[in-house]
């Protein structure tokens, strides 16, 4: 059960728009459309921005939006906003008999 | 509202047995579809899954950890129970309790417990 790859780091200006990668296989991005992302600012707990690979919880902003692609699922965040400035992981379903969930490797994302 | 609390030592010993309670309220876990993971944090790492369990007692967990893991509930105190033996420096992280629903979806997080292993 490998993690999910993330792009390490990503960059972008207050009002452009950034997209975070999300790459797995078949058995987990691939197979099945529970993906979740999660936004972790500095000495906080995740927080939940989007699962079932499209879909906001009430209360996260529009700007944030979740989609996928065979293997690959995808976060934007569109109007980019200094508090948007944190780590963001993917999570994705595995059907495993073991552990049934795995994290990616995460992403810093900065606002320049 | 649903929240979730842990506790438990700060520091452990390596080679020491470490368990960490959460109490959690808001939600019981007898409703068909809801479990409780355990998740932790290495300090400037990944977040990794540890171990789930079922309202049906049904359990989880990381492969690689499998032997030094159990997991437990107290439906009746609204308690999950997580026992990692042989603790190791490696073990060092920030480890959180969370709900889980189904798709592997967490909604609700605890604050999360700094766990250090040094002698």
């Amino acid at each position: 059960q490998s993690a999910l790859t993330q792009p390490a780091s990503v960059s972008g200006s207050p009002g452009q728009s950034i997209t975070i990668s999300c790459t797995g296989t078949s058995s987990d991005v691939g197979g099945y459309d529970y993906v979740s992302w999660y936004q972790q600012h500095p000495g906080k707990a995740p927080k939940l921005m989007i699962y079932d690979v499209s879909n906001r919880p009430s209360g996260v902003s529009n700007r944030f939006s979740g989609s996928k692609s065979a293997n690959t699922a995808s976060l934007t965040i569109s109007g980019l906003q200094a508090e948007d400035e944190a780590d963001y992981y993917c999570s994705s379903y595995t059907g495993s008999s073991t552990l049934p969930d795995v994290f990616g490797t995460g992403t810093k994302v900065t606002v320049l | 509202q649903i929240t979730l609390k842990e506790s438990g030592p700060t520091l452990v010993k390596p080679t020491q047995t470490l368990t960490l309670t959460c109490t959690f309220s808001g939600f019981s876990l007898t409703t068909s579809g809801v479990g409780v993971a355990w998740i932790r944090q290495p300090p400037g790492k990944a977040l990794e899954w540890l171990a789930l369990i079922y309202w049906d007692d049904d359990k989880r967990y990381r492969p690689s950890l499998r032997s030094r893991l159990t997991i437990t509930k107290d439906t009746s105190k609204n308690q999950v129970v997580l026992t990692m033996t042989n603790m190791d420096p490696v073990d060092t992280a920030t480890y959180y309790c969370v709900h889980r629903l189904g798709g592997g979806r967490v909604g609700f997080w605890g604050q999360g417990t700094l766990v250090t292993v040094s002698s």
